[in-house]
């Protein structure tokens, strides 16, 4: 059974970058037809699709983030990675990372992470 | 992209139906048969409850299902039961970035 776990710091400074890991567990990230995400929740708001990556290395951001955002994958690690920089205030949230199964599947988020809270504050 | 509209509560009493709407536009919920329905309760992850319009994955309430018309898509929970009190989101791929989109939210309330 596939889980995924977000891991990285709790806690980011203004204008710093910040960084999250997700580890899959249970099946392998090479694994075609899914794509790895990361998607956040502002406290007591909705959810917000950040971005997926391909095994391959094909990536699609969100255009209100895409400038700021790089998601990486490392497939002999298992893992996956979000870069989010010149972090302010707005990006303080919990972090989910999850299993977009898209082609001849769900084509939706079947397996989410626990889910990770990043403040950002000096 | 902007995100789908979703209404922000509704609520219904135990058992009976709910109906929870989803609009979007011709570049997502119109375009495509890839509207996903997700059940969050407070504190934790989200939990996909249907998936590709109508669908629901293995384990899933036969009281929750889902449709389509044009631009909106709705969620109906019937026989509503205490544990179904939770945030409803929609989500679906969108042509404008290749990616997806989610809609605001709705709280459920069981009465």
């Amino acid at each position: 059974q596939v889980q995924l776990q977000e891991s990285g710091p709790g806690l980011v400074k203004p204008s710093q970058t910040l960084s999250l890991t997700c580890t899959v567990s249970g099946g392998s990230i090479s694994s075609g037809g899914y794509y790895w995400s990361w998607i956040r929740q502002h406290p007591g708001k909705g959810l917000e699709w950040i971005g997926y990556i391909y095994y391959s290395g094909s990536t699609y951001y969100n255009p209100s983030l895409k400038s700021r955002v790089t998601i990486s994958v490392d497939t002999s690690k298992n893992q996956f990675s979000l870069k989010l920089s010149s972090v302010t205030a707005a990006d303080t949230a919990v972090y989910y990372c999850a299993r977009y199964c898209g082609g001849d599947c769900h084509d939706a988020f079947d397996i989410w992470g626990q889910g990770t809270m990043v403040t950002v504050s000096s | 992209q902007s995100a789908l509209t979703q209404p922000a509560s509704v609520s219904g009493s135990p058992g009976q139906s709910i109906t929870i709407s989803c609009t979007g536009t011709s570049s997502d919920v119109g375009g495509y048969n890839y509207v996903s329905w997700y059940q969050q309760h407070p504190g934790k992850a989200p939990k996909l409850m249907i998936y590709d319009v109508s669908n629901r994955p293995s384990g899933v309430s036969n009281r929750f299902s889902g449709s389509k018309s044009g631009n909106t898509a709705s969620l109906t929970i019937s026989g509503l039961q205490a544990e179904d009190e939770a945030d409803y989101y929609c989500s679906s791929y969108t042509s404008s970035s290749r990616g997806v989109v989610f809609g605001g939210g709705t709280k459920l309330t069981v009465l």
